[in-house]
């Protein structure tokens, strides 16, 4: 159980254009939704926290108008990265908690190449 | 202090040795110490977990040490595998559904 689905697994567009991240918990209700970041050899870097039906908090330095997150239902969270451009190019992974619970189940992660 | 240390950064061990992985926390409120294995291209998944109220924990080659007076806890591998080899992170939460602290990283490459 507590089985954590991203689409897509990677992503290659143009700078300029606009890419939504999909993040679902396929087993479980995800009261609470985690998008990080993640450089090569690098540690997460935690983005946002969303929960459902409410608008997400995002961290301190993250552009909250160009990284929209919408947590629209209990299984599912997606990550809009706007007006993309070369330096947003990352891995991005989201995780989900199911409610008053320490463990945070990951998704697989995206890449995200922006040329 | 919000961060969680993480040490070594790099770590070679032969296949059968013992891999130990270190964290040390200043923030007394962590109170759930998991740590993640992670393969190339791949998210995180969730290896072991501690809460303070215990000083040792389990689960199969793996084992969790807590020393809440020095704020430290330590992953240790028991006869490691080459498939083992990955990058572990460490991490502490404060509350329950809450955001987790990420340590560095450390890159375990386990020699046959």
């Amino acid at each position: 159980g507590a089985v954590v689905s991203q689409h897509p697994s990677w992503v290659i567009c143009k700078s300029g254009t606009s890419v939504k991240i999909e993040c679902r918990s396929l087993d479980f209700q995800a009261t609470t939704m985690f998008w990080y970041r993640q450089f090569p050899k690098q540690s997460l870097m935690l983005m946002a926290t969303s929960n459902e039906g409410s608008k997400a908090t995002y961290e301190q330095g993250v552009e909250k108008d160009k990284f929209l997150i919408n947590h629209a239902s209990l299984t599912l969270s997606t990550l809009t990265v706007t007006s993309a451009h070369p330096e947003d190019s990352s891995f991005y992974i989201c995780s989900a908690s199911r409610g008053r619970v320490y463990e945070q189940y990951f998704g697989p992660g995206t890449r995200l190449t922006v040329t | 202090q919000q961060q969680v240390k993480q040490s070594p950064q790099s770590l070679i061990v032969q296949k059968g040795g013992i891999s130990i992985i270190n964290c040390a926390y200043e923030n007394t409120a962590f109170d759930y110490f998991p740590w993640y294995q992670q393969f190339p291209g791949k998210g995180p998944a969730l290896l072991i977990a501690i809460r303070p109220d215990v000083s040792e924990k389990k689960e199969g080659r793996f084992t969790i040490s807590f020393n809440k007076s020095a704020k430290q806890f330590s992953l240790h591998i028991m006869d490691s595998q080459p498939g083992d080899s990955a990058t572990y992170f460490c991490a502490a939460s404060e509350y329950q559904g809450g955001k987790l602290i990420f340590g560095q990283g450390t890159e375990l490459s386990v020699k046959p």
